[in-house]
């Protein structure tokens, strides 16, 4: 049992390229989300889904676009890099169940230069 | 939105201390939990306690719902308890998580 998978670890971009971030969980979640955490301050949410086919913006959703067309999958991508997008990635998945416990994955570490 | 307070936002502590961590939130919660990242980066979650004590070998967390106020208690802490630890919350109706800005411990030999 992976969990929640994000790939790739490390990722250096220049301004203006784009990249997808890759999320997948084997725990058939039908939540997941994904965070973006800079230094010394708490997770912001970027984007969610509670199903596949259903998104939603989360707190700081500019720049980024995510889809989820299955259960397991939830990619973010990254339209046009900025510097200000520089910031370790953590995607999320959780049950629809009464312990909303969360399972997160080990994180992206971006840096656009 | 609802807004979450950790305290103190840093703690240094002698090994085989006990510690008692604090997140306070400004409204109805249907949800909280208790996360530590350790050195690594990595998040683990430590407790699902929107109400109530729950209590895991040396750790245990207190909510107080009516209060909105949760707390944590780490006894005899190890130098393996170093990290940050986050707490987070969500409202009726909603799935997604707010994050305090929270403790960063040390735990020295």
């Amino acid at each position: 049992n992976a969990g929640v998978t994000q790939t790739p670890k490390f990722q250096v971009l220049k301004t203006g390229q784009s990249m997808t971030l890759q999320c997948a969980q084997d725990m058939n979640h039908e939540y997941m989300s994904w965070y973006r955490q800079d230094p010394g301050m708490g997770l912001r949410l970027i984007h969610y889904s509670v199903g596949a086919g259903i998104t939603d913006q989360g707190e700081v959703p500019n720049g980024y676009n995510v889809s989820r067309s299955t259960t397991e999958d939830f990619p973010l991508r990254l339209l046009s890099a900025a510097p200000s997008q520089t910031s370790v990635y953590f995607c999320a998945s959780s049950s629809g169940g009464r312990n909303y416990g969360y399972t997160f994955g080990s994180g992206t570490r971006l840096t656009v230069v | 939105g609802i807004q979450v307070e950790q305290s103190p936002p840093d703690l240094i502590l002698q090994e085989g201390a006990n510690s008692t961590l604090r997140c306070n939130f400004s409204d109805s919660v249907n949800n909280l939990q208790w996360f530590h990242q350790n050195p690594w980066g990595q998040l683990i979650n430590l407790f699902y306690i929107p109400s109530g004590t729950k209590q895991n070998g040396r750790l245990s967390a207190t909510t107080v719902a009516t209060e909105r106020y949760s707390l944590l208690y780490i006894s005899s802490s190890q130098t393996t308890d170093s990290g940050v630890y986050f707490c987070a919350v969500s409202q009726t109706g909603r799935r997604a998580l707010t994050f305090g800005s929270g403790t960063r411990l040390q735990v020295q030999p």
